[in-house]
């Protein structure tokens, strides 16, 4: 199974609202991943979770702000988002291995639309 | 750094076509390489990959070699379906965590 959900698939928000997007994976995998993808683009990084502590941030606002509450459980809360936010949210996971080249595994995404 | 370079799309073709997308990439190491399938309104699905040089990735009628020499992962199935249309990325990791994409690739099949 190589199966990774999310959910909310669409959201719309406001500006001053607080919203939440979840992950899950049943997989064994240790790393997971967040990626924020504009139409007609690749996926861009946003966060990674190793071992359930967060190891990469690219430089991402603030107003994003990822949680991982155990190994296969990945939240990412939303608080006063801009309307150039609305994006598809991906998120994806993956084996840790000594010498890298992990494949990752994505799931449904999730559709937010910013008012 | 390393990058990942694709055809430019759209590529349209008529169904039981050839179809190649051409991916060439640039890394210091040894990647591993993978070609990602995303259908209209839908998130990323791997479609096949490749850890080392001469290695073939397969899967659908797809089929990728992992070319070191020409720095290059070329896709291509022998006979297109409507479903196949969709968009396609091409990507590489290493040893960072990081996947790194191309701009990706929109092929539209015509019955």
């Amino acid at each position: 199974d190589t199966e990774v959900t999310q959910t909310p698939k669409h959201l719309v928000m406001g500006m001053t609202n607080k919203k939440s997007l979840k992950c899950e994976q049943h997989m064994g995998h240790r790393a997971m991943y967040w990626y924020k993808q504009k139409a007609k683009k690749p996926p861009e990084l946003m966060f990674v979770y190793s071992y359930e502590k967060l190891s990469i941030n690219e430089s991402v606002p603030s107003r994003f702000s990822p949680e991982c509450p155990n190994s296969s459980l990945l939240n990412l809360h939303l608080h006063a988002l801009q309307p150039e936010d609305s994006a598809l949210y991906l998120c994806a996971s993956s084996q840790i291995l000594a010498g890298g080249g992990e494949t990752q595994y994505f799931g449904p995404g999730t559709r937010l639309l910013v008012l | 750094g390393n990058s990942v370079t694709q055809m430019e799309g759209p590529v349209t073709l008529s169904e039981e076509a050839f179809l190649t997308i051409n991916c060439t990439y640039t890394a210091t190491g040894y990647p591993s390489l993978f070609w990602y399938v995303q259908y209209p309104g839908e998130g990323l699905q791997l479609l096949l990959k490749a850890t080392k040089a001469d290695d073939k990735g397969s899967n659908k009628g797809f089929e990728a070699t992992y070319r070191k020499e020409t720095t290059s992962f070329h896709l291509e199935k022998g006979s297109v379906q409507v479903s196949d249309s969709a968009v396609y990325f091409c990507a590489l990791t290493d040893s960072s965590y990081k996947l790194i994409f191309g701009s990706g690739t929109r092929l539209l099949v015509r019955p």
